[in-house]
């Protein structure tokens, strides 16, 4: 069966300082893969997503990268982190032919900067 | 923005009631999807409802679309306090290849 994993459930960060957060996604190949944010009490907003290795579409310009290094993984930097940049991220999958039909998500990171 | 709405943002009720929640949403679409967040986890996927459907069911989860009205509910019957979340509506976007999100319904019941 297919799994995605996330880390770290949570992370404080100093202004300034990078960031590096990681998906992994097992049992699937070839997935599309998602970046979300999600500030408190609010919905979901889709910073970057990718549908194969190296190929990147950025949603929201902004402080953050992503990268596909690996079919099945999706990693989301940061060289110098900002206060607004808090909140709580989410990756996820779908299968990567015929539309979008289901997005399966990880816990989440929940990321405070000071 | 192609951003869907939902409708109310919040919602209590007691258990044993029917919880009904809105979307609207602003493009065409092939199908419309229901997701619940339980709070500081991620979202899990509910339900489908394919743009030629008009109403779904599954278990005590009822959703209906109007294509005309761009909009859609989820009504969950005889709720539980397990049903506490927050829940979403989620649209594909043109290329089919993501989805959007609205702004979500906060459910509370209440034993």
């Amino acid at each position: 069966s297919q799994t995605i994993h996330q880390w770290p459930a949570t992370l404080v960060q100093p202004v300034g300082s990078p960031l590096s957060l990681e998906c992994t996604v097992e049992g699937t190949s070839n997935p599309n893969l998602y970046w979300y944010r999600q500030a408190a009490g609010r919905g979901l907003q889709l910073l970057f997503y990718s549908v194969g290795i190296g190929q990147i579409s950025s949603e929201v310009p902004q402080n953050l990268s992503a990268s596909r290094p690996q079919d099945r993984q999706f990693i989301l930097s940061s060289k110098k982190l900002l206060l607004s940049d808090s909140g709580f991220y989410l990756c996820a999958w779908s299968v990567g032919m015929g539309g979008i039909t289901e997005a399966f998500f990880g816990q989440g990171t929940r990321l405070t900067v000071v | 923005s192609q951003q869907g709405e939902e409708d109310p943002q919040a919602l209590s009720i007691q258990e044993g009631e029917n919880a009904t929640m809105n979307c609207s949403y602003k493009t065409s679409i092939n199908n419309l999807q229901w997701y619940r967040q339980n709070s500081g986890r991620g979202l899990v996927h509910l339900i489908l409802i394919r743009s030629n459907e008009r109403e779904k069911h599954s278990g005590r989860l009822r959703v209906t679309l109007d294509t005309s009205k761009k909009s859609s509910s989820l009504l969950i019957t005889a709720s539980r306090a397990a049903d506490t979340a927050s829940y979403f509506c989620a649209t594909p976007a043109r290329d089919f290849q993501k989805l959007v999100f609205g702004t979500g319904t906060r459910l509370l019941v209440s034993p």
